[in-house]
């Protein structure tokens, strides 16, 4: 499964629209790219899947640039109940046959 | 209500004693999976089944043990032999093993 590198950490303010970028170099060709959000004590909620260019849904978008050795996941205007860590995952089709491989994610906090 | 759901939510035990942590879905989803979280980092693949009466093990099945005799039902047994059990304890289901993974809400393990 190819390796994830995200943020560890990122702070923003209500309202603003946050960017979090992941960079999977080895990504494969069959590989699809899947975001978590997680808040504390809960399980690991779906965000969002692409395989190139731009996904957007009712919470986020993101963004595929065309060598697909990074993605960026957006999300517009927050709000404090965003506080969480976002997972970003990269596996064969779309989730992986084995299963999700899970790094540390990026830890976002939304001040007021 | 369709869902996955783990039971319970936060369990005690004295160190030596074997215990078994429940996850039931009634989504009719073929694949399930158990993840185990230490604070403060990703998640870890234990155990996982494609399907009912198979299972395999994931990175860290060591210490563990399961079984999938009902489809809808993926019990997680952590045995005396594993070497540090208190953890955050996630359970999974996809309607395939490529499908999108949906988590249960967990079971918080202390052993002391």
């Amino acid at each position: 499964l190819a390796k994830t590198t995200q943020p560890i950490s990122m702070d923003s303010y209500e309202g603003q629209e946050v960017n979090i970028t992941c960079s999977h170099n080895n990504i494969a060709t069959n590989d699809y790219i899947t975001w978590y959000q997680q808040f504390p004590s809960q399980g690991p909620r779906f965000i969002i899947q692409g395989y190139k260019t731009k996904v957007t849904n009712e919470v986020a978008s993101l963004f595929i640039p065309a060598d697909r050795k990074s993605s960026t996941l957006s999300l517009p205007r927050v709000s404090l109940s965003d506080t969480a860590v976002y997972y970003c995952l990269v596996g064969d089709r779309p989730a992986g046959r084995r299963a999700l491989t899970f790094g540390s994610g990026t830890r976002l906090q939304v001040q007021p | 209500d369709g869902g996955i759901t783990q039971s319970p939510k936060y369990l005690f035990r004295k160190e030596g004693q074997n215990v078994t942590l429940s996850c039931e879905q009634n989504l009719n989803h073929d694949a399930m999976y158990w993840y185990r979280q230490d604070p403060g980092q990703g998640l870890r693949l234990i155990y996982y089944s494609q399907i009912v009466n198979d299972f395999q093990k994931g990175d860290i099945a060591e210490g563990y043990s399961v079984s999938r005799e009902k489809k809808e039902s993926f019990p997680l047994t952590v045995t005396s032999a594993q070497k540090n059990p208190t953890a955050f304890y996630l359970c999974a289901s996809s309607i395939d093993p490529a499908g999108t993974q949906y988590f249960g809400p967990g079971t918080r393990l202390t052993v002391t």
